[in-house]
């Protein structure tokens, strides 16, 4: 897993409030990134960063917001969550070489 | 519009028999291509990958080819083994830029491989 944390882990919420995940990396990767998993959709990208304070929106980045400033935390927002935003949430994160790529272990959050 | 594709959701085979997975993808901008494996509860880990300037990759039991003309690729497990039963991302991605998205490291769907013992 390259040192790649998440947290927390699991967490349940109600609908309207906001949350924040954490990605936590220890081996200077520059690439990271958040995605989803949903049944059916495999693994969608939500955000990624290519360098501190750089980031982008993935292919379904509505109601999600990030920062990175350091390297090593990648932090994802939900402003104000919703059902649809329960999921599986993923951290990966990718060196320069683009050659492979770790993931984290995953956050469960469920928005009732 | 979807630039890697896992058409197959499913297959299944035999123990000891040769494992294919298949992946297309749309853009021709992609230096590398990734293959993971996912059990259910965890992270995926990452198994494979192959430059684009490369047509071939292997290390150990897992061959993965690349067919640039055809923008396919396939992962080769060989011979399958009941742990090899997980579910197969196949990822790729554009180091240097395509449309300004460098780094933008997208997967297709996946497929669930059973291996029967």
């Amino acid at each position: 897993d390259a040192g790649i944390t998440q947290s927390p882990r699991h967490k349940v919420t109600e609908t309207g409030t906001p949350v924040t995940l954490r990605c936590h990396q220890t081996e200077n990767h520059r690439y990271m990134y958040w995605y989803r998993q949903d049944p059916g959709h495999g693994l969608r990208l939500i955000h990624y960063s290519y360098g501190v304070k750089d980031t982008d929106k993935g292919e379904v980045s509505d109601g999600y917001s990030v920062s990175r400033s350091k390297t090593e935390d990648f932090l994802l927002t939900l402003e104000s969550a919703t059902s649809s935003q329960t999921s599986v949430y993923f951290c990966a994160a990718t060196g320069t070489s683009g050659g492979e790529g770790f993931f984290g272990p995953g956050t469960r959050l469920t928005v009732l | 519009d979807q630039q890697v594709k896992q058409n197959s959701p499913s297959l299944s085979v035999q123990e000891g028999r040769i494992s294919i997975l298949n992946c297309d993808y749309t853009n021709s901008m992609f230096d590398y291509f990734l293959w993971y494996k996912k059990y259910p509860a965890e992270g995926p880990t990452f198994l494979i990958s192959i430059s684009s300037i490369k047509d071939k990759n292997e290390d150990g039991r897992f061959t993965v080819f690349l067919n640039k003309s055809a923008k396919h690729l396939s992962l080769h497990i060989v011979p399958s083994q009941p742990g090899d039963s997980a579910v197969y991302f196949c990822a790729a991605i554009a180091m240097w830029g395509y449309g300004g998205s460098q780094g933008n490291l997208i997967f297709g769907k996946g497929t669930k491989l059973s291996v029967k013992p």
